[in-house]
């Protein structure tokens, strides 16, 4: 049973332009979705949070997007630049235990 | 501050034996956590520490995998009788509250 639903696998986008990458969760018990950003061997390093209270959390240039009866929440990475190419895992919590989305691997072109 | 440690970087083994996987977590992080990363299936939770205790050991994926946690600092993952299917990155991570775990770079097993 895969309770946090990520898309797409993978993604290509033009520098400047906006990447989207969506999550779907299945359990309403979930308080905390964060969203985690890996280079290539390397671990995976928290990029941006959000709580169910707030339906958007602004840092930068990334955005997360938070719909709470869709049971939906979503990273956009504005002006994307070639050093954001990386892996993008969403992720949800109840207490001390995350369960990770599958990931998308961006690769923005110069 | 030193980040999350873990070692070695990368252990090939022969199916069948048994392999240790260290993580050093940060310096005053009560919280451990263990989570194998396989190509394309995102991170496989494993174990997780408060302390020296593990209140949820659910991800464990059989009896041949094992960790402990000494002095609520230094873990050790055990694989007993590896498996090709054991092959992946094990990542260990850290935290001083609930909501952000700070990983190290992760240990790549292969299984010849």
């Amino acid at each position: 049973q895969q309770q946090v639903k990520q898309s797409p696998q993978s993604l290509i986008v033009q520098k400047g332009g906006i990447s989207i990458i969506n999550c779907a969760y299945e359990n309403t018990a979930f308080d905390y979705f964060p969203w985690y950003q890996q280079f290539p061997g390397k671990g995976p390093a928290l990029l941006i949070a959000i709580r169910p209270d707030v339906s958007e959390k602004k840092e930068g240039r990334f955005t997360i997007s938070f719909n709470k009866s869709a049971k939906q929440f979503s990273l956009h990475i504005m002006d994307s630049q070639p050093g954001d190419s990386a892996t993008y895992f969403c992720a949800a919590s109840k207490g001390s235990t995350l369960t990770f989305g599958k990931g998308t691997m961006l690769l923005v072109s110069p | 501050g030193a980040g999350v440690s873990q070692s070695p970087s990368n252990k090939v083994t022969e199916k069948g034996k048994d392999v240790e996987l260290r993580c050093d977590p940060i310096s005053g992080h009560t919280a451990l956590y263990w989570y194998r990363q396989s190509l394309g299936q995102g991170l496989e939770f494993l174990i997780y520490f408060q302390g020296n205790s593990a209140p949820d050991k659910s991800g464990l994926p059989s009896d041949r995998f094992s960790a402990e946690r000494t002095g609520g600092s230094v873990s050790t993952l055990t694989i007993q009788r590896t498996q090709q299917e054991d092959s992946a990155v094990y990542l260990c991570a850290s935290s001083l509250d609930v909501d952000t775990q700070y990983f190290g770079p992760g240990t790549r097993l292969t299984v010849l």
